[in-house]
């Protein structure tokens, strides 16, 4: 159990495109997703925190009106990367928050990952 | 979150115990440990936690010490599989706002 997916795995695209990158929780409602992002050679960043039927929080020095994120229904969360450059080029991951039950924590999806050209 | 002091490496030899420590001194009474591990390239996956006791599941044993301040995951058995980046969170609220560290990269050698 516990399972969450993402979509797509991994994606190219050209600078100035906009890129939607999808987090469902398969076998559980989650009222609260996270996006992290991650680069070569560091730790996972928070990003925002998703929360169903509200706006985001963003975490200090995260653009709100660049990484877009929708939390429409209880299983899917969406970050949409608005005119992609080079520099958003990284691992995407987000996580659900499976809340009560014996463990009470985040499960994580598999990543995707962004090269913008 | 509280702040958690993994060392950033270690090795092992696969088959062997891994033991990876954790320093957690500022935990508060109420604050669990949580531990995750990410292979390369994947998201993370969580292995375990506790509160107060000793825990056990089908990946690991968590081991915590009296006064909490410290905490050493167990691998009984491992396996070349087991390489990864495994990372000690103290989250300030259960399930919420992971701070990733840097955590121990561990190295299970043939």
């Amino acid at each position: 159990g516990a399972v969450v997916s993402q979509h797509p795995s991994w994606v190219i695209c050209k600078s100035g495109t906009s890129v939607k990158i999808e987090c469902r929780s398969l076998d559980f409602q989650a009222t609260t997703m996270f996006w992290y992002r991650q680069f070569p050679k560091q730790s996972l960043m928070l990003m925002a925190t998703s929360n169903e039927g509200s706006k985001a929080t963003y975490e200090q020095g995260v653009e709100k009106d660049k990484f877009l994120i929708n939390h429409a229904s209880l299983t899917l969360s969406t970050l949409t990367v608005t005119s992609a450059h080079p520099e958003d080029s990284s691992f995407y991951i987000c996580s659900a928050h499976l809340a009560g039950g014996p463990t009470d924590t985040q499960y994580f999806g598999p990543g995707t990952r962004l090269t913008v050209l | 979150d509280a702040k958690t002091t993994q060392p950033p490496s270690m090795d092992c030899a696969e088959g062997r115990a891994a033991n990876l420590p954790c320093n957690h001194s500022t935990i508060s009474g109420n604050e669990y440990v949580y531990w995750y591990r990410q292979i390369h390239s994947q998201g993370p996956q969580y292995i375990i936690h506790g509160l107060k006791n000793n825990e056990t599941n089908e990946m690991a044993s968590l081991i915590i010490t009296e006064d909490r301040k410290s905490s050493t995951l167990i691998l009984p058995h491992a396996t070349l599989r087991d390489t990864a980046v495994y990372y000690c969170i103290v989250p300030r609220n259960a399930g919420n706002m992971l701070t990733f560290g840097g955590g121990t990269r561990l190295m299970v050698k043939p």
